[in-house]
């Protein structure tokens, strides 16, 4: 069964290092999300992206973070500058679909510890 | 801005009975909503899909509900199982130019044997 995959499972960073998370969403998928999960927290919405270019983005998003689709498998999301708070559980998505149609898939997600 | 709440928090039940976890939102206006389960470390498992033109859909032992007009949706297990212990979290598909979840905190679910 086509599953998303994101490397690393676990990064430990220093504080004011960049990180880039790796993701590999459904092959044939369009819509790319990244959200976030702070422990015991909610999991939270980062950003969507679609035919190169990011649609929407949360309030979190902020200029410390960015995303690209290097080639035709790869999404990423570059932390740069990390703060002890970006430490959580980062979630790669994607879906077929847009919209009332979108059945989003999630990877097993990176573990972010800045310290 | 779209607030979901899962009531309980935590549930703990023998094996073999039938549960029902709540989750409520309060803006109607979504796309769908969608329930995962997700194991302590783990990702987030999509179990079931409800588009906001449908009331009801069913995967196996569970069945979701929507009430889009009272902003609720129930997930119904029948016969839980040791296995079925995990969080269950329930989110909402909405945005206005794009597609976000928002996504509740969850209810943590022991099923004892």
């Amino acid at each position: 069964e086509p599953e998303v995959t994101q490397t690393p499972s676990h990064q430990v960073t220093q504080m004011g290092q960049e990180v880039i998370l790796r993701c590999v969403p459904i092959s044939n998928h369009l819509y790319f999300y990244w959200y976030r999960q702070i422990l015991g927290q909610k999991v939270e919405f980062l950003v969507s992206f679609y035919n190169n270019e990011i649609s929407e983005k949360s309030e979190i998003f902020d200029d410390q973070f960015s995303v690209e689709r290097p080639d035709g498998s790869n999404f990423t999301l570059k932390i740069r500058s990390t703060k002890l708070e970006d430490s959580a559980m980062y979630f790669c998505a994607s879906s077929e679909y847009p919209y009332e149609n979108t059945e989003a898939f999630f990877g097993q997600g990176t573990r972010l510890t800045v310290v | 801005k779209q607030e979901v709440t899962q009531i309980p928090a935590a549930l703990s039940v023998p094996e073999g009975e039938n549960l029902v976890l709540n989750c409520s939102f309060t803006d109607s206006a979504i796309y769908n909503l969608q329930w995962f389960r997700q194991d302590p470390g783990k990702g987030l498992t999509s179990l079931l899909l409800i588009q906001s033109s449908q009331r009801e859909q069913t995967s196996g032992r569970l069945n979701a509900s929507l009430d889009k007009s009272s902003g609720r949706s129930t997930l119904y297990i029948a016969a839980s199982q040791p296995g079925d212990s995990a969080t269950y979290l329930c989110a909402v598909g909405t945005g206005a130019g794009s597609y976000q979840l928002t996504f509740g905190k969850g209810t943590k679910l022991s099923v004892i044997p």
